[in-house]
């Protein structure tokens, strides 16, 4: 089957502008991470999503980040007034429960944004 | 913030060493341990998944032991190949959330 899929690949924007990033989760997956991921770095985590509704949004570095998952499926992350400090890998997971110990994590390819 | 320690930050082996790496993490309030092996321009995949104190997996040449007493784990490539070379990552669980180390990035040169 598919697995998580995210658009863009890549994104360039100027700081300033707003940007948004697709997550595609594996279908049926309840639980949905996104992470930030700066060079030299280990993924941090930013939201996660059980459903549609976001159980802990404690990642998120300040205001201009927003997350949502309207239909507990797809997922959009939102930056405002992108700064170039904003520049990173931005990884989104997908996993089949939130609440099982053993239940692993399947990652996208993850968007690069670029602020310039 | 929880810390997670990752040693060392990078590796060079040649085709056919044998090879492990350390993964350090808080001994309380343990849950889980995943190990993910992240490729140049692909997904980050998943490996092991352990949870037990005294844990041992194994995937082909690759296996992993769990001490959640102590707060470490091991990562073990014996034989190691080119294919294997990657960035290995760690990530503690707690409570929903994924606490990740900076990785060990293994080059192994045929």
């Amino acid at each position: 089957g598919a697995g998580v899929s995210q658009t863009p690949s890549n994104k360039v924007t100027e700081k300033g502008k707003y940007v948004e990033l697709r997550c595609d989760p594996i279908s049926g997956h309840t639980a949905l991470y996104w992470y930030r991921q700066s060079l030299g770095q280990g993924p941090e985590f930013l939201i996660y999503f059980q459903g549609t509704g976001a159980a802990d949004d404690s990642g998120l570095p300040n205001d201009r980040f927003f997350a949502v998952r309207p239909e507990g499926s797809v997922s959009t992350l939102k930056i405002q007034r992108t700064e170039r400090g904003d520049s990173a890998v931005y990884l989104c997971a997908s996993r089949s429960s939130g609440t099982g110990l053993t239940y692993e994590q399947y990652f996208g390819p993850g968007t690069r944004l670029t602020v310039t | 913030i929880l810390n997670v320690e990752q040693s060392p930050q990078s590796l060079h082996v040649q085709e056919g060493d044998s090879t492990n790496f350390t993964c350090s993490f808080p001994s309380s309030n343990f849950y889980a341990l995943h190990w993910y092996r992240w490729e140049t321009a692909k997904s980050p995949e998943a490996l092991f998944v352990m949870t037990l104190n005294g844990d041992e997996k194994k995937k082909g040449r690759i296996s992993a032991t769990l001490n959640t007493k102590e707060g470490y784990s091991y990562l073990y490539i014996k034989g190691s190949q080119p294919e294997d070379s990657a960035t290995y990552l760690c990530a503690f669980y707690n409570f929903n959330k994924f606490y990740f180390g900076s990785g060990t990035k293994l080059n192994v040169k045929p």
